[in-house]
C-alpha cells in the first residue's frame, strides 16, 4: 500500500539528548515536509525538502535537524538545542501545490 | 502576508444535521489553493477536500462540500448528515505564492457529534 510511514508512535527521552524521527514514503512525491503540533494547536513548520540534498527551514527551525539523502526519506533529528521538544511530531509528503499526505505522527515526551 | 483564521474553536451538532465550519483567508496572490484536513484523536491528518482560486463551481467529496466565496475570500467547509465519526479536530489551510508554495493553517476546529 502506498503512504508514509512514521516510527516510533511514541518516544521517550531524557533532557539533553537528541533523537531522530523517522519518516518515509512510498508515494514518489518530490516534497516532504516536518510539522510541529502542541495541544490544541495547528501545525506549524520545522524543515521542509522539495528535492532530494535540499532542504530550507519553516517557521521553527531552530534547534531541530533534516537530511534529504533519498526520495523516501526525511529524517528528523531533534537536537538537545530545542528548549520545549516534547509535542506531536507530523511529517507529510506532496506533489507540486497539491494537498498534502500524512503520516500517523509520533508522540515525543523528554522529560 | 497570508492567514487562515478559523473563528469557531469548538462545535456541537446534532447527529445527522448539517453543519458548516467556517475558514476566511487573507491573501493577495491570484492564483491560490484552500484545503481541509480532519484530525480524529488518534493524531492523523486526513486530506478532505482542495479548492483551487480559479475554480468555477464548489468542491464536494461525498458528504464534504467547500462553500467557496471568493469575494469574502471564505471556504467554509459543509458536512452534510453529520455521523459521530465526524467528531474530530477539522483545519482550514491555504497554499499561494506568499508563502512559497508552503501550506498555511488555521488554528483548527474542534467539532462534537451529538448521539
Amino acid at each position: 500500500d502506498g503512504g508514509i510511514t512514521q516510527s516510533p508512535k511514541y518516544l521517550f527521552r531524557k533532557e539533553g539528548q537528541n533523537v531522530t524521527l523517522s519518516c518515509e514514503q512510498n508515494l514518489n512525491h518530490d516534497a516532504m515536509y516536518w510539522y510541529r503540533q502542541d495541544p490544541g494547536q495547528g501545525l506549524r513548520l520545522i524543515y521542509y525538502s522539495q528535492i532530494v540534498n535540499d532542504f530550507q527551514k519553516g517557521d521553527i527551525a531552530e534547534g531541530y535537524s533534516v537530511s534529504r539523502e533519498k526520495k523516501e526519506s526525511f529524517p528528523l533529528t531533534v537536537t538537545s538545542a530545542q528548549k520545549n521538544p516534547t509535542a506531536f511530531y507530523l511529517c507529510a509528503s506532496g506533489q507540486g501545490l497539491y494537498e498534502q499526505y500524512f503520516g500517523p505522527g509520533t508522540r515525543l515526551t523528554v522529560t | 502576508a497570508q492567514k487562515i483564521t478559523q473563528t469557531q474553536p469548538g462545535m456541537f451538532v446534532q447527529e445527522k444535521e448539517a453543519v458548516t465550519l467556517d475558514c476566511t483567508y487573507d491573501t493577495s496572490d491570484q492564483s491560490y489553493g484552500l484545503f481541509w484536513y480532519k484530525q480524529p484523536s488518534s493524531g492523523e491528518m486526513i486530506f478532505l477536500i482542495y479548492q483551487g482560486s480559479y475554480d468555477e463551481q464548489n468542491a464536494t467529496e461525498g458528504r464534504y462540500s467547500l462553500n467557496f466565496q471568493k469575494a469574502r475570500k471564505s471556504a467554509n467547509l459543509v458536512i452534510s448528515a453529520s455521523q459521530l465519526g465526524d467528531s474530530a479536530m477539522y483545519f482550514c489551510a491555504m497554499r499561494g505564492m506568499d508563502s512559497n508554495y508552503q501550506l498555511i493553517w488555521g488554528a483548527g476546529t474542534k467539532l462534537i457529534i451529538k448521539p
